[in-house]
């Protein structure tokens, strides 16, 4: 099974912070990866797939990327909406996802 | 635009079974490729199979292969992940989740949360 593993697991920020969540991959994934918002009681929404793909209506301040093992997501300018939790998921080899990166307020 | 909408919370007694539905609109039920992934409590989410609902094909993770069923019901294009022998430890939340091209999760129902506790 390919292992993701995402650093740092809480990240303290300000609004208007630059923000960047990475996520590394036990064996190369190529670009075969997903990054998903999820908010308390919510389903996790897709943010940005094959690496830097940003999905329709995904503000541009969220950029990915990276490929083979190493992946970054960045939030340019942290907003107030965008305190949350941050999952990667590789869809290389089946689905595995990261522990998640809780976005929190400084 | 998908919508997937699933059946309400459950809570079990270890040892039984539940079934969990996902009720799709919005897209031809049959061109869909429907995904289950749990969450428990304050831990990452896990990838537990899915079906193509065009043929009723399967795939599980091994984790859950031996517990896990997911099946189809086109009529009611509504698909159904069935886990059996529950432990306190398949307290959790489940989503379905749609597969775009298959493999990105790009549309996920509400969640269903699921109780196991004696």
């Amino acid at each position: 099974d390919i292992q993701m593993t995402q650093s740092p697991s809480t990240l303290s920020a300000s609004v208007g912070d630059r923000v960047t969540i990475t996520c590394r991959a036990s064996q190369s994934i190529s670009t075969w990866l997903a990054w998903y918002q999820q908010k308390p009681g919510k389903a996790p929404k897709l943010m940005i797939s094959k690496a830097s793909s940003l999905e329709s209506e995904v503000p541009s301040r969220f950029s990915g990327s990276g490929s083979g093992t190493e992946f970054t997501l960045t939030i340019s300018s942290l907003q107030p909406d965008d305190f949350a939790t941050y999952y990667c998921q590789q869809y290389s080899s089946y689905w595995t996802f990261g522990q998640g990166t809780k976005v929190e307020i400084k | 635009q998908v919508q997937l909408v699933q059946s309400g919370a459950e809570v079990k007694k270890p040892g039984a079974s539940v079934k969990v539905s996902c009720k799709a609109s919005g897209s031809t039920f049959t061109d869909l490729a429907l995904h289950w992934v749990r969450q428990a409590p304050g831990q990452r989410l896990e990838w537990m199979g899915w079906i193509n609902a065009a043929n009723g094909y399967t795939k599980y993770s091994q984790t859950f292969q031996d517990r896990v069923t997911i099946t189809r019901d086109t009529s009611a294009s509504t698909a159904y992940m069935e886990l059996t022998s529950l432990t306190t430890e398949d307290t959790a939340v489940y989503y379905c989740a749609r597969g775009l091209r298959y493999i990105i999760l790009d549309y996920w129902g509400q969640g269903t949360l699921v109780t196991v506790s004696s």
